[in-house]
């Protein structure tokens, strides 16, 4: 694999359902985020990691969680899925120094019924 | 609160040139980015300004004023495949990026 990949490409769950979208690079980063892109809105920040073993809140955090055991993988879980966390998730990842350009998976699309 | 302001859709020509403008307010400012979306597909990077002045690279250029804060991406020659939302973000005082809504810029023949 090269960059950013995210599992699964699409999902339909139903409310009240735990789920866990998956996001793995190969860049060796140290940071990693995840963002919700819903329309009329910008990206919104709900978690990230500097670097393995630590996370940080973003913008949006309530109802999600993440974990990064290994600087590779940074999966993130709805414990109990509401309708209004439909959006298309994105996995991005960062080297660090100047300028840190974050570098995006390619999307998961979640829909909550 | 933290506003990066876009606008929502814009329409040019083919061949023609295009100026996306993005003003912004953020608790503090450690650079600018633009990135360009293509429907369905996921972000990827532009241009970076974090001094005051223009950036060229190839057919897209990014001017930058801080004073101002100000940001307008310059695209030249467009061609059909620059069909894209064009997205802009500040990096904040808490070194997190801050997103505009994007522009929609659609190119006619």
């Amino acid at each position: 694999i090269a960059g950013i990949t995210q599992a699964p490409t699409s999902q339909i769950l139903a409310a009240g359902r735990r789920m866990t979208l998956r996001c793995t690079q190969d860049m060796r980063h140290n940071a990693m985020y995840w963002y919700r892109q819903d329309l009329g809105l910008g990206l919104r920040l709900i978690h990230y990691s500097n670097t393995a073993g630590t996370t940080g809140k973003g913008e949006v955090p309530d109802g999600y969680s993440v974990s990064r055991a290994n600087t590779d993988d940074f999966p993130l879980t709805l414990a109990s899925a509401v309708p209004s966390q439909t959006s298309v998730y994105f996995c991005a990842s960062s080297e660090g120094g100047d300028p840190d350009t974050q570098y995006f998976g390619p999307g998961t699309r979640l829909t909550v019924l | 609160g933290q506003n990066i302001d876009q606008p929502t859709e814009m329409t040019a020509t083919e061949g023609a040139i295009v100026q996306i403008n993005c003003t912004y307010q953020t608790s503090g400012f450690n650079g600018l980015f633009w990135y360009q979306q293509h429907a369905g597909e996921a972000p990827t990077f532009l241009s970076y300004n974090v001094l005051d002045g223009l950036e060229e690279k190839g057919r897209f250029s990014s001017f930058l004023s801080r004073s101002k804060g100000y940001s307008y991406l310059l695209l030249k020659e467009l061609q059909m495949k620059d069909s894209a939302s064009y997205l802009c973000a500040v990096r904040d005082s808490n070194y997190q990026l801050i997103w505009g809504a994007g522009t929609k810029l659609i190119i006619k023949p």
